[in-house]
């Protein structure tokens, strides 16, 4: 059982490319989440999902789009990038978004842009 | 608004205790995490609290008062790998996660 993988596991771009970020898990959790954490600043929350179908906008969505066909995919798309959107990305997912159900996270994919 | 308080940094001798302390005023409260985080690396779950009062997990434990906004995480027979980042995080009304902006730990010999 793999859990939760993301691709790719770092990168570079050049500003004003577009960036797709994948996550999968196969865990059958409902829930999916996007962070990026930056040094002082902790993990803050880009997007989340509570359930195939449905997506939402957490605490720094701009510049950022994401999509949920199904359960176990949850790409992140970064249309035009800049340098201020260079981080450590990573996904996680839970079972359900609420009550005590833990959030397990992806090993992260280091964007930089250029 | 969500405030997330913890301590930056801390140091701790290998074989003693430490107590992490994080304080929280946010809207609504369904349960408080702690995660710990090597460097380059994801963060992985230790605790969860949501009831006051002290949950025991081997070396790890972590208390939680309600009514006064507060947590720690206590860790016990300080070891080398315990060197990491400590984060809490506290679930609101919603349905994500609200983190603090971690400590980390360091453990000398």
């Amino acid at each position: 059982i793999a859990g939760i993988t993301q691709a790719p596991t770092s990168q570079i771009l050049a500003a004003g490319r577009r960036m797709t970020l994948r996550c999968t898990q196969d865990m059958r959790h409902n829930a999916m989440y996007w962070y990026r954490q930056d040094l002082g600043l902790g993990l803050r929350l880009i997007h989340y999902s509570n359930t195939a179908g449905t997506t939402g906008k957490g605490e720094v969505p701009d510049g950022y789009s994401v999509s949920r066909a199904n359960t176990d995919d949850f790409p992140l798309t970064l249309a035009s990038a800049v340098p201020s959107q260079t981080s450590v990305y990573f996904c996680a997912s839970s079972r359900t978004s609420g009550g005590p159900d833990t959030q397990y996270f992806g090993p992260g994919t280091r964007l930089t842009v250029l | 608004g969500q405030n997330i308080d913890q301590p930056t940094e801390m140091t701790a001798t290998e074989g003693a205790i430490v107590q992490i302390n994080c304080t929280y005023q946010t809207s609504g409260f369904n349960g408080l995490f702690w995660y710990q985080q090597h460097a380059g690396e994801a963060p992985t779950f230790l605790s969860y609290n949501v009831l006051d009062g002290l949950e025991e997990k081997g070396r790890f434990s972590s208390f939680l008062s309600r009514s006064k906004g507060y947590s720690y995480l206590l860790l016990k027979e300080l070891q080398m790998k315990d060197s990491a980042s400590y984060l809490c995080a506290v679930r609101d009304s919603g349905y994500a996660l609200n983190f603090g902006k971690g400590t980390s730990l360091l453990v000398t010999p």
